[in-house]
């Protein structure tokens, strides 16, 4: 199973905020957060990761709440071309992959 | 150009034959990964390597085939393709480094008849 939840659909006015949200309530202190997004026919992009501090870069911004439970993406002013399949995901840095998994994700519509 | 690459980007071939996909990187990475992407599915990990000679079963290993005698290269094959494994696969790299993201090709659309 899935060691995240995410909304299977969201919507997004051009030139707005959009915040994908990720549940992630088993997550383990080693485990890292990381989102990835898939423009339709592509292969996923990396966009951000983090452990316990909220981070930025270029792309976007990562909130994770401070019980590490949950995580927001943030896509401080969303375009035409974000829109795309997100997908959060957890993992322990370091090690094996064979636990990693890439769920449904939620697939964003930036609208005009 | 540096990057990462797969082919052939579109396949087509009957079941009981055997298919190789090929993904090849310029960047070095130790890591390299084969995964299927089937709607309702997300992305699903087959198999993955470390490094040359070095390779490890991910989710939905069954029916496929690794080998990774070169850093750059780490083809997939299908021994007897099924129709179960019509799908899109996507290769992808990362550094040694244990928080490196990974980089992905650009697919390979496998139907199989």
């Amino acid at each position: 199973d899935a060691k995240t939840t995410q909304p299977p659909s969201m919507d997004c006015a051009e030139g707005r905020a959009a915040n994908l949200p990720c549940n992630h309530s088993t997550i383990s202190g080693n485990e890292y957060v990381y989102w990835y997004r898939q423009i339709h026919s592509q292969g996923p992009q990396y966009i951000i990761h983090g452990l316990k501090n909220n981070e930025t870069n270029e792309m976007a911004s990562l909130i994770i709440t401070e019980d590490r439970k949950s995580s927001t993406l943030i896509l401080p002013h969303a375009t035409l071309r974000d829109t795309a399949v997100y997908y959060c995901i957890v993992r322990v840095a370091g090690t094996s992959y064979d636990k990693v998994i890439f769920g449904p994700g939620t697939s964003l519509s930036v609208i005009p | 150009d540096a990057g990462i690459t797969q082919s052939p980007r579109y396949k087509i071939t009957e079941t009981g034959r055997q298919v190789t996909l090929m993904c090849h990187q310029t960047w070095s990475h130790s890591y390299m990964f084969w995964y299927r992407q089937d709607l309702g599915h997300g992305l699903r990990l087959i198999y993955y390597s470390a490094a040359a000679d070095i390779t490890d079963k991910g989710e939905v290993p069954d029916g496929y085939v690794v080998s990774r005698s070169k850093t750059e290269n780490f083809p997939l094959t299908l021994e007897s393709a099924t129709r179960s494994q019509t799908s899109v696969y996507f290769c992808a790299s990362s550094e040694a480094s244990g928080v490196a993201e990974q980089f992905f090709g650009p697919g390979t659309r496998l139907t199989v008849l």
